[in-house]
């Protein structure tokens, strides 16, 4: 069974600052795919950024980085330049025909 | 950008009857999920469904439960006798073979069930 876990419920950051955000997981596969989703108020999942397994290079996407640790099954979400809109809860998530999801981090990002 | 679309955005029944939650996945996405978050919690895993039949479910999706693609378009979510803590949200989402390029989730913007 695959397994996800956030630790950090809740967290806040000053505007145009960083914030990490953190995800342990655990799973039996070899190959897997890793995922940061994010649900703004609207509730809507949207895709943030994915990393695959095999892969040693952390993904980015503009401001959204991760720093993948695959022997510590740790896949953490780094925000830079926070905004205001980037306020929401953030979910990680592992899998592939099945993805589970982490408990979710709720952020807020002040003015 | 090519989206999935659920219908209907909120739904409320009453106790004990049946609903159906619609969705249409991205047209050329060959495996089709539904999720569901209870206000405030977790998002959970219910089934997954890939070349007409279901591949995996979870302890959640029992007998009440079924789900069709009736038309190689729609992807349905049925619930008979709905109980009161049916009541969540409903995701729908699809994806590509896995392994592909853009391999991931493209998730619906759901539909609220409230079971009264």
């Amino acid at each position: 069974a695959q397994t996800v876990t956030q630790s950090q419920p809740e967290m806040s950051v000053q505007e145009a600052e960083t914030v990490t955000l953190s995800c342990t997981y655990d799973t039996s596969e070899s190959n897997y795919y890793l995922f940061w989703y994010k649900q703004p108020p609207s509730r809507q999942m949207i895709l943030v950024i994915r990393q695959e397994a095999y892969k040693q290079q952390n993904a980015t996407e503009n401001r959204f980085s991760v720093n993948f640790q695959k022997a510590a099954k740790s896949f953490s979400l780094k925000i830079s330049d926070s905004q205001l809109g980037d306020t929401a809860m953030y979910f990680c998530a592992i899998g592939d025909n099945d993805m589970r999801f982490g408990a979710g981090t709720r952020l807020t990002v002040k003015p | 950008e090519p989206e999935v679309t659920q219908t209907p955005s909120h739904q409320v029944t009453q106790m004990g009857q049946e609903v159906i939650l619609r969705c249409v996945p991205i047209s050329n996405h060959l495996y089709f999920y539904w999720y569901r978050q209870i206000l405030g919690q977790k998002v959970e895993f219910l089934v997954s469904f890939y070349n007409n039949e279901i591949s995996e479910k979870s302890e959640i999706f029992d007998d009440r439960f079924s789900v069709e693609r009736p038309d190689g378009s729609n992807f349905t979510l049925k619930i008979r006798s709905t109980k009161l803590e049916d009541s969540a949200m409903y995701f729908c989402a699809s994806s590509e073979l896995v392994g592909g390029p853009d391999y991931g989730y493209t998730f619906g913007s759901g539909t609220r069930l409230t079971v009264v």
